[in-house]
């Protein structure tokens, strides 16, 4: 079956860096998206990987390695807004999107 | 219009009665999806249109679920004789292209939330 992993929940402190991790097994792939969603408001795009390697966006960086089907989320410089859930999803080989069910993370003074 | 929309954004609904949720896409986006999403979980696919054309519909959990897209644009989630297993919210989302032709970025929508007493 198909499978998406990753923490239920995290703690981080303002300021501070964290790091969601994202493990995926699954019939093919064809890229790993993050997405981000706040409490009752719809997921907004964060990063696409689909080759090896490790995308930078401003204080969001996304890491991916195919061989190991592993993904990581990395934030830096928390700020109070970054608290929200973060959403892994893989493009299988028929291009449907698994999701993961979330980790939410809560960052603190 | 800018984004994704969709409504009600909230409905409540006696158990049997039947529940119609539109979603409007971004004007030119070629696929949509709906998705059901529990609390603290991530969204479960429904279904997939291509156009007017419904590619995949296994997400539908009974065939009390049915969603349409007739004019290739503005869809309907369709939910008969509501359960109260039938309460999440329902998220659509479009792309603007096929998946396989691009990223496959989502836009979504912010959601119907179905409460069925």
């Amino acid at each position: 079956g198909q499978n998406i992993d990753q923490p239920t929940e995290m703690t981080a402190t303002e300021g501070a860096i964290v790091q969601i991790n994202c493990t995926y097994q699954t019939s093919g792939f064809n890229g790993l998206f993050w997405y981000q969603q706040h409490a009752g408001e719809a997921p907004t795009f964060l990063s696409y990987n689909v080759l090896d390697g490790l995308e930078e966006k401003g204080r969001f960086s996304s890491f991916l390695s195919r061989s190991k089907g592993y993904s990581y989320l990395l934030l830096k410089e928390l700020q109070m807004k970054d608290s929200a859930s973060y959403l892994c999803a893989v493009m299988d080989s028929n291009y449907q999107l698994i999701w993961g069910a979330g980790t939410k993370l809560i960052i603190k003074p | 219009g800018a984004g994704v929309s969709q409504s009600p954004r909230y409905k409540v609904a006696k158990r049997g009665q039947d529940v119609a949720l539109r979603c409007d896409p971004i004007s030119g986006h070629v696929s949509l999806f709906w998705y059901q999403q529990a609390l603290g979980q991530g969204p479960e696919f429904l279904t997939y249109f291509q156009n007017e054309a419904q590619l995949d519909k296994s997400g539908l959990p009974s065939d009390r679920f049915f969603a349409e897209r007739p004019e290739g644009s503005v869809s309907t989630l369709k939910i008969q004789r509501t359960q109260q297993e039938d309460s999440a919210v329902y998220l659509c989302a479009s792309s603007l292209g096929d998946l396989a032709g691009g990223t496959g970025e989502l836009f979504f929508g912010e959601g119907s939330r179905l409460t069925v007493l």
